[in-house]
């Protein structure tokens, strides 16, 4: 079946940037996604990218796409403490109607 | 309010009780889905739901059971709980339709579960 996989944890400084990776096997994902999960709280869109595209930019945030490698990557300018949160890869399939996630990347921003 | 709510937000329960953890939103999405997230393994699907008629099974259904009451309310239901269903349940929608499939999913808060 489909399988996403991420790293478990990042830690990085306020002010540099955080780049998070995901893999996934799902030849058929029509979106990849990244949602961003605060304590306490469910999960929510940061940001996603059409299968077909290679790049998406917006504001802080950049994603990669290489479909080739089916890898997928998420970096973060200028990290705040803010940013510190579970960053979860996603990838749906428009046919089955439903998405699977890899298991999230703890990003931690220290001052 | 929320747009997608759920009932309890945190429940803790004896082994071999039914527990019914209730989802209802205002999105006026036709999908629904429940998952489980237990620390380093993610969000696991256990059921889905395209509409009131259409109920499918996901990666971990077993032990668990649903009902789509409506359009607007989809509940999961233990019917004998047990120690390794501790976990944090999250109730989704998303909307399909033509141009209109990409997926994304609206969670609610979370039902945190506590199986003794």
């Amino acid at each position: 079946g489909e399988d996403v996989e991420q790293s478990l944890f990042l830690s990085v400084r306020e002010g540099d940037s955080s780049v998070i990776n995901c893999t996934y096997t799902d030849s058929s994902s029509t979106y990849l996604y990244w949602y961003k999960q605060e304590p306490g709280a469910g999960l929510q869109l940061l940001t996603y990218i059409f299968s077909n595209m290679d790049m998406k930019q917006d504001q802080r945030l950049t994603v990669l796409l290489n479909k080739k490698d089916k890898h997928l990557s998420l970096r973060i300018a200028d990290t705040q403490t803010g940013d510190s949160a579970i960053y979860f890869c996603a990838e749906y399939n428009t046919n089955a109607g439903k998405s699977t996630f890899g298991d999230g990347t703890t990003l931690t921003v220290k001052p | 309010d929320a747009d997608v709510t759920q009932t309890p937000r945190n429940r803790i329960t004896k082994t071999g009780k039914r527990i019914m953890l209730e989802c209802s939103q205002t999105k006026g999405h036709d999908r629904m889905y429940w998952y489980r997230q237990d620390p380093g393994l993610g969000l696991r699907l256990i059921y889905y739901s395209f509409d009131v008629k259409d109920i499918n099974k996901g990666e971990i259904s077993d032990g668990y059971s649903v009902s789509r009451q409506a359009q607007a309310k989809f509940s999961l239901s233990l019917e004998s709980a047990i120690p390794n269903q501790t976990a944090l349940y999250f109730c989704a929608t998303s909307v399909a339709g033509i141009g209109r499939n990409t997926g994304e999913l609206f969670f609610g808060e979370g039902s945190r579960l506590t199986v003794l």
